[in-house]
């Protein structure tokens, strides 16, 4: 089982809808949590941490939720150049910073 | 510049042959990590260099993988004998200046090196 599992997507939603995507992590030492951005041919950049108290950006709400091993991003009043695949991050105590990454969900918003 | 360089941003080389690729990171960065990215995957992690020393290499896929990192400063990671499975985007990221290896932090990625192998 990867260590962490996204729903791959493709997710299709026109201007302005409210977007949801999930993600699911295996190890329960895992430590810290982010959602990464990564538009087509181009390096992931961070789009925000996850925080236990769950935390918002702007249009963008992230919510962790350590007892299930879940963590999700709400994209509201969606904009076109919200389109990119967003990526779920875990990191573990043990294993110096590296970054575990889903594979990401794919999100084209439409005119 | 300000954030982490790669060279080259493609390279498209025959099987068998060597190849190295180039990261510069940000300026006074002592931590450093390779990823790569294939078709289709994940993320996956390389190496991981704190300084000049490489603390974990385990995601190193096989012996024609490695890396070094001189002056605590720019890394090299070498491709022996390259396979057409090898074809990836091998990228270099930093951690906030001052992590020291503590707590999971988010790390800054260059822009990659596009690697084919034909």
């Amino acid at each position: 089982r990867k260590e962490v599992e996204q729903d791959p997507g493709p997710f299709n939603v026109p201007e302005g809808a409210t977007v949801a995507f999930n993600c699911t992590y295996s190890n329960s030492a895992s430590q810290s949590f982010f959602w990464y951005r990564q538009d087509c041919r181009k390096e992931p950049k961070l789009l925000m941490s996850v925080y236990s108290s769950g935390n918002e950006d702007g249009r963008f709400t992230a919510q962790l939720n350590r007892a299930s091993q879940y963590i999700s991003l709400l994209i509201r009043d969606s904009k076109l150049s919200d389109s990119a695949t967003y990526l779920c991050v875990v990191t573990r105590g043990s294993t110096l910073g590296r970054l575990y990454f889903g594979r990401g969900t794919q999100l084209t918003v439409w005119p | 510049g300000a954030g982490v360089s790669q060279s080259p941003s493609n390279k498209v080389t025959e099987k068998g042959k060597d190849v190295e690729l180039r990261c510069d990171p940000i300026s006074g960065h002592t931590a450093l990590y390779w990823y790569r990215q294939s078709l289709g995957q994940g993320l996956e992690f390389l190496i991981y260099f704190q300084g000049n020393s490489a603390p974990d290499k385990s995601g190193l896929p096989s012996d024609r993988f490695s890396a070094e990192r001189t002056g605590g400063s720019v890394s090299t990671l070498t491709i022996q004998r390259t396979q057409q499975e090898d074809s990836a985007v091998y990228l270099c990221a930093n951690p906030p200046p001052g992590w020291s290896g503590g707590m999971g932090t988010e790390q800054y990625f260059g822009p990659g090196t596009r690697l084919t192998v034909t």
